[in-house]
């Protein structure tokens, strides 16, 4: 099957600092990308969704300044948390679809920790 | 919008017992409804889906069935295996619709030996 690979797999970082997820289709082209966020012992919420070339559309109650998304490539979607708070840590998964076959793949996932 | 539950939050077998998920939906246009598998700190592997035009799909030790009309749907694990230990989550989403997945809220299965 296709590989959706996530950068970084964890990140710590203070309080006040942005920081970019990067999720990348290694063998299919991915037309639309799904960011979802994981608490702990929770369900995945879904974030966002963008489509290549396109502005993304966010789901009620997340902020759009404050979580970026970019979907320039069908290769590469990138999430940046801006201003990070502890509030924001949590575990961060990209979901590639596209492809012939309209193919679904999750990436591994970023453990995101703000201090 | 799509609003997914799942019952039970956690469920724990002996060995060799079977395991029954179940969820329900609530948008009658959904037609897709896959069910994956999360270890901790991993991503969310998918196990098994079906889709509106069948009644029940089977691989293995695990089994989905779907019930439209009451918007319904079950996954099922026979001869349960410590390994099968894990969060499972049911989903459900229109294809062609963006493929916009909703989430159930997740089972916790434990089993034991």
């Amino acid at each position: 099957g296709a590989v959706v690979s996530q950068h970084p797999s964890w990140v710590i970082c203070k309080s006040g600092t942005s920081v970019k997820i990067e999720c990348r289709s290694l063998d299919f082209q991915a037309t639309t990308m799904f960011w979802y966020r994981q608490f702990p012992k929770q369900s995945l919420m879904l974030m966002a969704t963008s489509n290549e070339g396109s502005k993304a559309t966010y789901e009620q109650g997340v902020e759009k300044d404050k979580f970026l998304i970019n979907h320039a490539s069908l290769t590469l979607s990138t999430l940046t948390v801006t201003s990070a708070h502890p509030e924001d840590s949590s575990f961060y998964i990209c979901r590639a679809s596209g492809g012939a076959g309209n193919e679904q793949f999750f990436g591994p996932g970023t453990r995101l920790t703000v201090l | 919008g799509e609003n997914v539950e799942q019952h039970p939050s956690t469920l724990s077998v002996q060995e060799g017992d079977s395991a029954v998920i179940k969820c329900t939906y609530s948008d009658s246009a959904s037609n897709y409804f896959p069910w994956y598998k999360q270890e901790l700190g991993k991503r969310p592997q998918l196990i098994i889906d079906i889709r509106s035009n069948v009644g029940e799909k089977k691989d293995q030790r695990i089994a989905v069935t779907l019930n439209k009309t009451a918007k319904h749907f079950s996954l099922h694990i026979t001869e349960t295996q410590p390994e099968d230990s894990a969060v499972y989550f049911c989903a459900a989403t229109l294809t062609g619709g963006g493929n916009k997945l909703t989430f159930g809220t997740g089972t916790q299965l434990k089993v034991e030996l």
